[in-house]
């Protein structure tokens, strides 16, 4: 089966971090970009960032608002992409979902809850 | 960043009729390989994001022919041609041809 699962969402405290996985089947994961996007609640859908295949060297791209906190990266042996989230804000709360990159599969999100 | 501003916000629609998003992009989304990645998504409540269109006027498989997209360079539009309940949710554009991904705010479709 084509799917996405994302999964190490949580609760934490300001200024901790949490890593999200995002394991994928059905499809060749190796060749293929991955994304990550966000969705406070009640909100819109903001995008994360973005980590390209080894053919295009595993570049990474990030919104300004996680820039310099948040790193994407990815085991291809493993079929599994990462999104490591450090210095966390409350603003960081949201459903993180992982996307695939022609953006026609998507996970079913996993909830990050930042709070004291 | 390319800015996508979407209108409406909300678009209240009596089931049958005709209903339309307009996405509008701060910059061009015409790739230098001639591609314009510009999709649409619809997010029904409680659910993910599902793809409808893709590079502007594509429709993804599964998606009901009353779904169709148009536009090209900064101006693009999403309709839908006789609105069902099943399309209760809030459809989102995106753009994929500059560096930085963004996304329309979100136009919520309910039926009036």
């Amino acid at each position: 089966e084509v799917q996405l699962v994302e999964s190490g969402g949580g609760l934490v405290q300001p200024g901790g971090s949490l890593k999200l996985s995002c394991a994928a089947s059905g499809f060749t994961f190796s060749g293929s970009a991955m994304h990550w996007v966000r969705q406070a609640s009640g909100k819109g859908l903001e995008w994360v960032g973005r980590i390209r295949s080894k053919a295009n060297s595993y570049a990474t791209a990030y919104a300004a608002s996680v820039k310099g906190r948040f790193t994407i990266s990815r085991d291809d042996s493993k079929n599994t992409a990462y999104l490591q989230m450090n210095s966390l804000k409350t603003e960081d709360t949201a459903v993180y979902y992982c996307t695939r990159q022609d953006t026609a599969l998507w996970g079913q999100g996993t909830l990050v809850t930042v709070s004291s | 960043d390319v800015v996508m501003t979407q209108s409406p916000l909300s678009l209240p629609v009596t089931l049958g009729q005709p209903a339309s998003i307009s996405c509008r992009s701060s910059q061009s989304l015409v790739h230098s390989d001639g591609n314009t990645y510009l999709n649409w998504f619809q997010q029904r409540p409680g659910q993910s994001p599902r793809r409808l269109i893709y590079k502007v006027s594509n429709r993804d498989s599964g998606v009901p022919d009353r779904f169709s997209g148009s536009g090209s360079g900064t101006d693009f539009t999403l309709k839908i041609s006789r609105v069902e309940a099943e399309d209760v949710g809030v459809y989102y554009c995106m753009q994929g041809t500059h560096w930085l991904i963004t996304f329309g705010q979100g136009t919520r479709l309910e039926i009036k």
